[in-house]
């Protein structure tokens, strides 16, 4: 098994729709949770980072993290053509390296 | 743009060859991350070095080896080359020596495909 788990879609969504994208883990340890983009041909870029539970919002973006579960989730809000892309969630421990979920491709459709 | 340098973008070579793959980090970045991206695995964590020390190894075949100059760029070397090697190489940067923000930096990738 896997220590993070994330569908790899593809997921096609209308343009305006929110799109929710989820991931679960294994290790009760992972402390840190980020969402990177990455477009295609390009190298995976940091969109979100939090610590421990909760939720963080950035703009159009939401990132909620809950523990007990060990389940993540990035929420887009009115999302838009630009943001077709693989998704990927990534997690550690304290001191651990970064776990990469397999992400999910993401496409808006116009 | 990132300000990581890999090259090349691509390459294709044969079985049993040895290529290297090259990366210069952001400009005052110590800290330099191998992955490996392909269909099947996602992105796997291969090796990380810090200021010219390797720091902390992932899933590296013994068949690939790495190294960072004084100068801060690094080289990933793969060897005795299989089909299944294919795949995207990703070289990623960050000031620090942990993983602590979370925050690599990404190249575009090299992308090895291995008849």
């Amino acid at each position: 098994q896997k220590e993070v788990e994330q569908d790899p879609g593809p997921l096609s969504v209308p343009e305006g729709a929110i799109v929710s994208l989820n991931c679960t883990y294994s290790n009760s340890a992972f402390q840190y949770f980020m969402w990177y983009r990455q477009y295609s041909r390009k190298g995976p870029e940091l969109l979100m980072y939090t610590y421990s539970s909760g939720n963080k919002e950035d703009g159009r973006f939401t990132a909620q993290v809950d523990k007990s579960s060990k389940y993540i989730s990035l929420f887009i809000r009115d999302s838009q053509p630009s943001d077709s892309a693989t998704y990927l969630c990534a997690m550690r421990s304290s001191a651990s390296k970064i776990i990469f979920g397999s992400g999910t491709r993401l496409s808006i459709r116009p | 743009d990132s300000g990581v340098t890999q090259t090349p973008k691509h390459l294709i070579t044969a079985t049993g060859q040895r290529v290297t793959l090259r990366c210069s980090p952001r400009s005052g970045d110590l800290s330099v991350y191998w992955y490996q991206q392909s269909l099947d695995q996602g992105l796997q964590f291969l090796i990380q070095y810090y200021n010219g020390e390797e720091r902390a190894k992932g899933n590296i075949l013994e068949r690939f080896s790495a190294q960072q100059f004084p100068d801060l760029h690094s080289e990933l070397n793969l060897s005795s080359l299989e089909l299944g090697d294919s795949a995207l190489y990703f070289c990623a940067s960050s000031p620090r020596q942990e993983f602590d923000t979370g925050e690599l930096f990404f190249g575009e990738g090299s992308r090895l495909t291995v008849l």
